[in-house]
């Protein structure tokens, strides 16, 4: 069964600084892996995805990087801002086990930048 | 264009209740999936569709049914409600369930049953 992790689950840090979150998966037999945001009460939101074939994706600031056979992805936030602060998950689809129809979602890591 | 509307935002339910959660989507996307995010569980599927007249179980389907009888509609039914069923709900859909589409979702509805 597929199983995604992020650690840690929180995270503070000031204005200002150069940010990796980390996700790994369990099984590396993936189609894609996506990032996203989701702000307190809200729905998530797409930041990036990156398809197995590929190694990398940036938009902006962010810039999210894929290594399959080992089963990581990074997330990379350069220069973070206060409106940088939420939960940012992480979401493979596939696997051995799944189709390509359903995504495993991480539990989250909660990020917050003071001024 | 609207993207992923969820109804309600918000529903209290007595155990033993039914209700339908609404959501509609005005992108043409194929695929459409409900999910319950729990503090500590995270995010799990209960239910997806493909297309219209096409659905699967998903994670936790058990007390939830569901029917796409339109491209852009995907109901989710609680039978009889119970408390395990407190929760925020999510709606969500893409393009296809294929290699390149992006997730897009709803911004949800909070459910407590008493």
């Amino acid at each position: 069964k597929q199983e995604v992790t992020q650690i840690p689950a929180a995270l503070s840090v000031p204005e200002g600084e150069n940010l990796v979150l980390n996700c790994s998966f369990t099984d590396s037999a993936i189609y894609n892996l996506q990032w996203f945001r989701q702000d307190p009460g809200k729905g998530l939101t797409s930041l990036l995805l990156i398809q197995s074939s590929q190694r990398e994706q940036t938009s902006g600031r962010l810039n999210a990087s894929l290594d399959k056979s080992s089963g990581r992805s990074t997330l990379y936030i350069a220069a973070s801002q206060p409106g940088d602060s939420a939960t940012y998950l992480c979401a493979v689809r596939g696997g051995l086990q799944g189709g390509s129809e359903k995504l495993v979602f991480g539990k989250g890591m909660k990020l917050t930048v003071n001024p | 264009n609207a993207g992923v509307t969820q109804t309600p935002k918000f529903q209290v339910l007595k155990t033993g209740q039914s209700m339908t959660l609404q959501c509609a989507q005005d992108m043409n996307h194929e695929y459409m999936s409900w999910y319950r995010q729990d503090p500590g569980m995270g995010l799990r599927l209960i239910h997806y569709s493909v297309g219209a007249g096409i659905t699967d179980q998903g994670e936790v389907p058990n007390g939830y049914n569901v029917s796409r009888s339109t491209t852009e509609d995907f109901p989710l039914r609680l039978l009889s409600a119970a408390p395990s069923q407190t929760s925020v709900y999510f709606c969500a859909s893409s393009y296809s369930a294929g290699l390149n589409s992006p997730l897009h979702f709803g911004n949800g509805t909070r459910l407590t049953v008493t």
